[in-house]
């Protein structure tokens, strides 16, 4: 099965620096890859997603980048924000049901003031 | 406020115990996916309905099964209860069936077993 793994496990930025999260996927059949926030107390809320036909996303102060020959996608944060604080995961799947798919362990981004 | 919702918040029971969570999906959402969250796994998906109908199951053990209904709640049921069943119990609601859909998740049930 995919197997998918997320680095750094926490990560601390000055508020205004950008933050990088990077995951790595393992089955090549998947072409769906996911971001998702979530705030202390809360679920999950996707924030940017890339299909595999894509090689980068962009919406605002978030980017998302794909390499599919290396199996390997990154979230980009820009001019962090305290509100940015948060876990982050990544996910993969083939997109043949939104469930089946794969999540990394969680990244957790404090963005200090 | 994703438009789902769950309940309870949270529960605490003891082991050998049965519990049931709830889930109303966003409104107009067709499918539910139930996910478990703990410390040492991450999210693990466990079961997906759509419309009423079972669609793909994930590591969801014996001891828990799920049903949706004609008014497209959701209930998950959690039976012999063990420590470590304790965790975070996340639905999600989507539109359709599409692998790609925008999945809206709840607050969560937090689940303790003592």
């Amino acid at each position: 099965g995919e197997n998918v793994e997320q680095h750094p496990s926490t990560l601390s930025v000055q508020e205004g620096d950008s933050a990088v999260i990077k995951c790595t996927y393992s089955d090549s059949a998947s072409n769906y890859f996911p971001w998702y926030k979530q705030e202390l107390g809360k679920g999950p809320q996707l924030i940017i997603d890339i299909r595999s036909n894509v090689g980068e996303k962009k919406d605002q102060r978030i980017a998302v980048t794909l390499n599919k020959t290396a199996k390997h996608f990154s979230l980009h944060i820009t001019e962090t924000q305290p509100e940015d604080s948060a876990v982050y995961f990544c996910a993969a799947s083939d997109g043949t049901n939104a469930g089946k798919s794969t999540f990394g362990d969680g990244t957790t981004l404090t963005v200090k003031p | 406020d994703s438009g789902v919702t769950q309940t309870p918040k949270h529960l605490i029971t003891a082991t050998g115990q049965r519990v049931t969570l709830r889930c109303s999906p966003r409104s107009g959402d067709l499918s539910v996916y139930w996910y478990q969250q703990s410390l040492d796994q991450g999210l693990q998906f466990l079961i997906h309905y759509y419309n009423g109908e079972e669609r793909a199951k994930g590591n969801i053990l014996e001891r828990f099964s799920a049903q949706q209904f004609p008014d497209l709640h959701s209930e998950l049921n959690l039976s012999s209860l063990e420590l470590g069943d304790s965790a975070l119990y996340f639905c999600a609601s989507s539109s359709g069936l599409a692998g790609t859909d925008t999945q809206y998740f709840g607050p969560g049930t937090r689940l303790t077993v003592l």
